[in-house]
């Protein structure tokens, strides 16, 4: 089993639809939770950390449920440019940080 | 903002070359990552240095070396370049990672393909 996964979609909703990804790790020690998005040919940047507590940035919410060992990513009124791939990061370490596959959304006009 | 910088965004070698990915950060921090990216594998760490001149092997180092002798500078090694070393690499630096407002900040990434 991947220690951290995800559902490799392709999610393919339309404009203003809501969307959500789960992203599931197996090792406790994970301390930190971050998602990344990943355009097409290009390197991965930073889209928000996630807290126990739950963390908004205006359309997205991300959330972290440590009893289930899962994050998710909530995006709002979805627009053609969150067409992206976002991927789910967990750290237990320096040389512990697992990168999830990635979870591929398309949004259509 | 943080400027991590790959030297190429595209190389093509021959097998069997010696090759050197050069990555040089502007932020001071302390870590330093390599990884490589092949579809339907996702990231996989090869090395990544805490320290200069520290450096620890990540979960595919074989056929790779690193160097870090400036603390903004970590180079990536390809003794003998192989055509399964054909990937996409992407160095990253973080200040402290594993905390909460540390995550890692990416180059551009270098294609290199192996003929």
């Amino acid at each position: 089993r991947k220690e951290v996964e995800q559902d490799p979609g392709p999610f393919n909703v339309p404009e203003g639809a809501t969307v959500a990804f789960n992203c599931t790790y197996s090792n406790s020690a994970s301390q930190s939770f971050f998602w990344y998005r990943q355009d097409c040919r290009k390197e991965p940047k930073l889209l928000m950390s996630v807290y126990s507590s739950g963390n908004e940035d205006g359309r997205f919410t991300a959330q972290l449920n440590r009893a289930s060992q899962y994050i998710s990513l909530l995006i709002r009124d979805s627009k053609l440019s969150d067409s992206a791939t976002y991927l789910c990061v967990g750290y237990s370490s320096a040389s512990k940080i697992i990168f999830g596959s990635g979870t591929r959304l398309s949004i259509r006009p | 903002d943080v400027k991590v910088t790959q030297s190429s965004r595209y190389l093509v070698k021959r097998t069997g070359e010696k090759v050197f990915l050069e990555c040089v950060q502007d932020m001071d921090h302390e870590n330093m990552f390599w990884y490589r990216q092949d579809p339907g594998l996702g990231l996989r760490l090869i090395y990544f240095s805490y320290d200069v001149k520290m450096k620890e092997k990540g979960d595919i180092p074989e056929g790779y070396s690193v160097s870090r002798e400036k603390k903004e500078r970590f180079s990536l090694i390809l003794e003998s370049a192989s055509t399964n070393q054909t990937s996409m690499y992407l160095c990253a630096s973080s200040p402290r990672p594993g905390q909460r407002n540390s995550p890692l900040h990416f180059g551009n990434g270098t294609r290199l393909t192996v003929t």
